[in-house]
């Protein structure tokens, strides 16, 4: 059973280009979660989607950031005209379906952004 | 104020060592994990616990709910050890992640 796979691991963007990060949860997983590390700073919550719905985005930025967890297909974080302030990691966690928090969050390893 | 509290911030042991990480945290929360993170490197979930205590080879966590504190355990520290650890609560409303700032540590041989 293969984990959380994330890709690409690494992406260099040049500012106001689009960066896509997709993350594919682990077999049997329908709970998604994108979270960001910033350089030197802790990891923040982004966003939480089930299939084809977004629970809780109350971390993610009002502009330029979306994501989306469509029926097929992996999870999506789109991120419009980057900019520097962009260059972070970004991981995804997924969970199993059912049982609310009790359920442990698998993480992905990790989209490393760099906007020149 | 953070809502989740580590300390100490960096660690040093000496190889052998018994090491303790503490995690306080200030909010309602339904579980707590314990995550392992090496340098440029993915994230491990070490443990997801909601009470009591969990042990996994030389690692233990443990957490008192009505103290808001959790605490993770190496014994017979290794140079291998050495990552950042950092605690995340899983608040009590919704699923998400609340992290703390992490541990450095560092295990010398």
């Amino acid at each position: 059973n293969a984990g959380v796979m994330q890709n690409p691991r690494h992406l260099v963007r040049r500012r106001g280009q689009e960066a896509r990060l997709r993350c594919s949860p682990m077999k049997g997983h329908s709970h998604v979660y994108w979270y960001r590390q910033l350089p030197e700073e802790g990891l923040k919550f982004m966003v939480y989607l089930q299939k084809e719905n977004i629970i809780d985005e109350s971390g993610m930025p009002k502009e330029r950031f979306s994501a989306e967890f469509p029926k097929e297909g992996p999870s999506i974080l789109r991120i419009q005209q980057v900019v520097r302030g962009d260059s972070a990691a970004y991981f995804c966690a997924s969970s199993p379906p059912g049982g609310g928090g009790y359920n442990e969050q698998f993480f992905g390893p990790g989209t490393r952004l760099t906007v020149l | 104020k953070n809502e989740v509290e580590q300390s100490p911030q960096n660690l040093t042991a000496q190889e052998g060592e018994f090491i303790t990480i503490n995690c306080s945290y200030s909010v309602g929360i339904s579980a707590l994990h314990w995550l392992q993170q090496h340098p440029g490197g993915g994230i491990v979930s070490l443990f997801m616990l909601s009470s009591g205590k969990k042990k996994h080879g030389r690692l233990i966590a443990t957490i008192n709910i009505q103290e808001k504190h959790s605490s993770l355990h190496i014994t017979a520290s290794h140079p291998r050890d050495s990552a950042v650890y950092i605690c995340a609560v899983v608040m009590e409303y919704g699923n998400k992640l609340v992290f703390g700032a992490g541990t450095i540590l560092r295990v010398k041989s």
